[in-house]
């Protein structure tokens, strides 16, 4: 079946430092979607990616999605404490299908 | 306006018992969907419920078994719990016509003995 990776598994950073997440698929999706999901709370929406080579920033983060609409990464830059959590892409094969989830990147900040 | 609310909180349970977890969606949602999150583990689908009715199913044995209402509310029912079974149990809301993304509540963790 369908499966979605991500790495790393862990990251620890100083604050200040820039940090990139990585998803990949193993089948072609209609779109990518990104969450955040802080210590001891529930995933919260940050964005979804629809378009080949779709590139969306918000504030000090970035998203792409790659060209063949397999991979995706979440790239955070100047890391600050408030980023800590863990992230998580989900992609559906098609428009309204079930989202399939990755195991997470669970990001460590230390000031 | 309130977002997705869960009940209860914390469950505890025996095995072999029987567990009824409760969501309302988000105002104007009409479509929930259930997750299982293991720890360490992203959500992982279990069904989908829209007019009431189950619209898609992830890969979870018949254990496990949902229901909504016409107000849009839905229930997770999980029969014989298994040790497994713990876990956060997440229910997300959205609108059919944009269920790609899901808006989740603060979720139930069940605890299985």
């Amino acid at each position: 079946g369908q499966q979605v990776m991500q790495i790393p598994q862990y990251q620890h950073v100083q604050e200040g430092e820039d940090f990139t997440t990585y998803c990949n698929s193993s089948t072609t999706l209609s779109n990518i979607q990104w969450y955040k999901q802080r210590p001891g709370g529930h995933p919260v929406f940050l964005i979804q990616l629809v378009k080949s080579g779709e590139v969306k920033k918000q504030k000090r983060l970035t998203f792409q999605f790659g060209e063949a609409k397999k991979n995706s990464s979440l790239h955070i830059t100047a890391t600050q404490t408030t980023d800590v959590g863990t992230y998580f892409c989900a992609g559906g094969r098609q428009a309204g299908t079930a989202l399939i989830f990755g195991k997470g990147t669970t990001l460590s900040v230390s000031s | 306006d309130a977002g997705v609310t869960q009940s209860p909180t914390h469950l505890i349970k025996t095995r072999g018992q029987q567990v009824t977890l409760r969501c309302s969606p988000k105002s104007g949602h009409d479509t929930v969907s259930w997750y299982q999150q293991a720890l360490g583990q992203g959500p992982q689908f279990i069904f989908q419920y829209y007019e009431e009715e189950e619209r898609q199913r992830g890969n979870f044995p018949d254990r496990f078994s949902g229901h909504q209402f016409p107000n849009y509310s839905s229930e997770l029912n999980v029969n014989a719990l298994l040790l497994g079974d713990s876990a956060l149990y997440l229910c997300a809301s959205s609108p059919w016509t944009g269920r790609d993304i899901q808006y989740f509540g603060a979720g139930t963790r069940l605890s299985v003995l």
